[in-house]
């Protein structure tokens, strides 16, 4: 089984939608990010969460929000779905300094079509 | 902010030959440099990261060189083979937190048999 886990794999809606992306780890990591990948442009970051409590905005966080439920589960929302929201999104984690490796753990991907 | 740059953006390399990617950084603060890899249909995997005080870092086939005063960082991959054929993204950041860290566009690698 996957240490990341991303729920849907593949996701195609219509504009005005609400739409959740769910991602769980079991990795014992404090941890969470969300990432979206754009051809071109890279992988950008949209919210991270350093423990339950702790909610941060990234790169990109305009038209998102998250949900931090446990230490294991990071949820991705969009209020109202647009198409320029099509794109790959990455749930990851990483362990925090105090284990000092910084890796990012990936899980495989949602790709979310917004028509 | 850090501003990553990252060429080429695709790369066709004969099996058996050496591949290069090259990105520069804008921050010279920056002190930490992932190389991450992405198969197809997979999400990126971490295969080398090296940081400000070292100027090379090996791994068996893969090796990463930073150049602190150019602000540049080069990934080389030596005896390529097919499976090495993927997605590569570099990346940089000043204060060895993820929340930093700033990719580059992406290089897609392939092997030709």
């Amino acid at each position: 089984d996957a240490d990341v886990t991303q729920t849907p794999r593949n996701r195609i809606t219509k504009t005005g939608k609400r739409i959740m992306l769910e991602c769980s780890q079991t990795k014992g990591h404090d941890r969470m990010y969300w990432y979206r990948q754009d051809p071109g442009l890279g992988l950008r970051l949209i919210y991270y969460s350093f423990d339950v409590k702790d909610i941060n905005k990234g790169e990109i966080s305009d038209g998102y929000s998250v949900s931090r439920q446990a230490q294991a589960k990071f949820s991705l929302s969009l209020e109202s779905a647009i198409p320029n929201q099509t794109a790959l999104y990455f749930c990851a984690t990483s362990g925090g300094p105090e284990l000092d490796t910084g890796e990012l753990f990936f899980g495989e991907g949602s790709r979310l079509t917004v028509l | 902010g850090e501003n990553v740059e990252q060429h080429p953006s695709t790369l066709s390399v004969q099996e058996g030959d050496s591949a290069v990617i090259k990105c520069t950084y804008s921050d010279s603060a920056s002190n930490y440099f992932p190389w991450y890899k992405q198969e197809l249909g997979k999400g990126p995997q971490l295969i080398i990261d090296i940081r400000s005080n070292v100027g090379e870092k090996k791994d068996q086939r893969i090796a990463v060189t930073l150049n602190k005063t150019a602000k540049h960082f080069s990934l080389h991959i030596t005896e390529t083979q097919p499976e090495d054929s993927a997605v590569y993204f570099c990346a940089g950041t000043s204060n060895f937190g993820n929340e930093k860290l700033t990719f580059g566009t992406g290089t897609r690698l392939t092997i030709i048999p």
